[in-house]
Parts: structure tokens; sequence; C-alpha cells
């Protein structure tokens, strides 16, 4: 049984691109949700996913957008990189909106 | 809003000897309250949470904490370190909105010494 699976796993962006970051939740996971570890931080909570909607968002501006497939599998796109976005990002997924979470191995982003 | 502090930056210990790392809490209502580990350059590993019930939770890997109501505390330990369990650990609250919105503390590094 794979768990939550992420891609990629490294990649490098220039200010001012766009990146998308993908994630696929553990099998019977319908929930996903986003946190981005800024280095030497815990995770910070982006938004959360579920029945193809955005149902929780943290405090991150609108350049953090996403979305989730009817597979339930879910995409994160940042717009406009800024150098301070070069974190690890986190995607996570749960049985259901307030199962326990199930982590992949993130995502680092960094912007040059 | 709710949220967990992890005082410490980094905690050293010496194999063998008992592992503490310190969490406390700060909620309104009553608590979640979890503890993940993560080891480098991988993702958050579950150890263990505390919803209800009894003050002492155990986890995975030979982990307990403990929860304290009256300090607002919620201490990880693990009664004999091991190498391997060198690793970044966090603290974790459910947040007021629920739906598996997690505050994280800051971290703390955990270096077990041979």
């Amino acid at each position: 049984d794979a768990g939550v699976t992420q891609s990629p796993t490294h990649l490098i962006k220039t200010r001012g691109q766009q990146v998308t970051l993908r994630c696929s939740p553990k099998s019977g996971h319908d929930t996903v949700s986003w946190y981005q570890q800024a280095l030497g931080q815990g995770p910070q909570f982006i938004f959360q996913y579920y029945e193809e909607e955005e149902r929780q968002r943290g405090n991150f501006p609108d350049r953090f957008s996403g979305h989730q497939f009817p597979n339930y599998s879910s995409e994160l796109n940042v717009n406009a990189l800024l150098l301070g976005d070069s974190a690890l990002y986190l995607c996570a997924s749960s049985r259901d909106r307030n199962g326990e979470l199930f982590f992949g191995e993130g995502s680092r982003l960094t912007v040059l | 809003a709710q949220s967990v502090a992890q005082p410490e930056d980094q905690v050293n210990v010496a194999e063998g000897n008992p592992l503490t790392v310190k969490c406390t809490y700060s909620v309104s209502g009553n608590p979640y309250l979890f503890w993940y580990v993560q080891y480098p350059n991988r993702g958050l590993q579950f150890l263990l949470k505390y919803i209800t019930g009894d003050n002492l939770v155990k986890g995975s890997y030979g982990f307990e904490a403990e929860f304290n109501k009256s300090q607002t505390s919620f201490h990880l330990k693990k009664p004999s370190a091991l190498v391997s369990d060198s690793a970044l650990y966090f603290c974790a609250v459910r947040d007021l909105y629920g739906n598996n919105r997690l505050a994280f503390g800051k971290g703390n590094q955990v270096v077990v010494i041979p």
C-alpha cells in the first residue's frame, strides 16, 4: 500500500516564475492538506481540499492556489515566486476531514 | 488561536538515558495534541496523539507523552534513547477550526550521543 507520494522531490525556480507541485494521497484517503515548512521552522498550514473544493485556508496570499481531482490527487500552484517561497512543501492526506494525517516526504523548492 | 511552544532548540542525551522533549500549549477548549518526528530530508511521521482519556499516551517506537492540564504541557518521553532517535521532533495542536488543520511548534532537534 503506497503512502502519500509527492513530485517532484526537488526543484529550482527563479523569482517571478510559477511552480506546480503534485500529491497522490494514501489509498482510501479523500482529503488532502498542504503545508509549507521553511528552513528551521515548523510546518505552516496552507489549505485543505475535500470533494474537489478548498475547505480551509491558512494565512497565505492568493499566489498560492490548489486543485483536487476526482481521483483525490492534488496540485499546489504558486505564482510569481518570491525568494521567501523557498521551503519544503508537505502534502498530507487523511481518510476524512477529521482523520489522522499521513505526510508525504515533501517537495523542496528553491527560488533563486 | 491554538498554539504550541517548544522552548528548547536542541536536546542532547546520551544513548541509554531517558529522553524528554518539552511542549506547552495554549488553546481554547479541549486540546487535541500530537507529536511528529522528521528525519533528514523526509516528511513527518506520526508518533502519538492525545484527544481525551488517560494522561499518559503511548505511541510508536517506544515513545510516550504525558498530558498535564494544570501545567498546559504535553512532554514527549522515552525511557532509553537510541542513536536512531536522533531527529527533529514537532509538537502540534489541532486548530480551533478543526478539520485536521494543525498548528506546529518550531521543532526540537534531538541528538543522541553514542
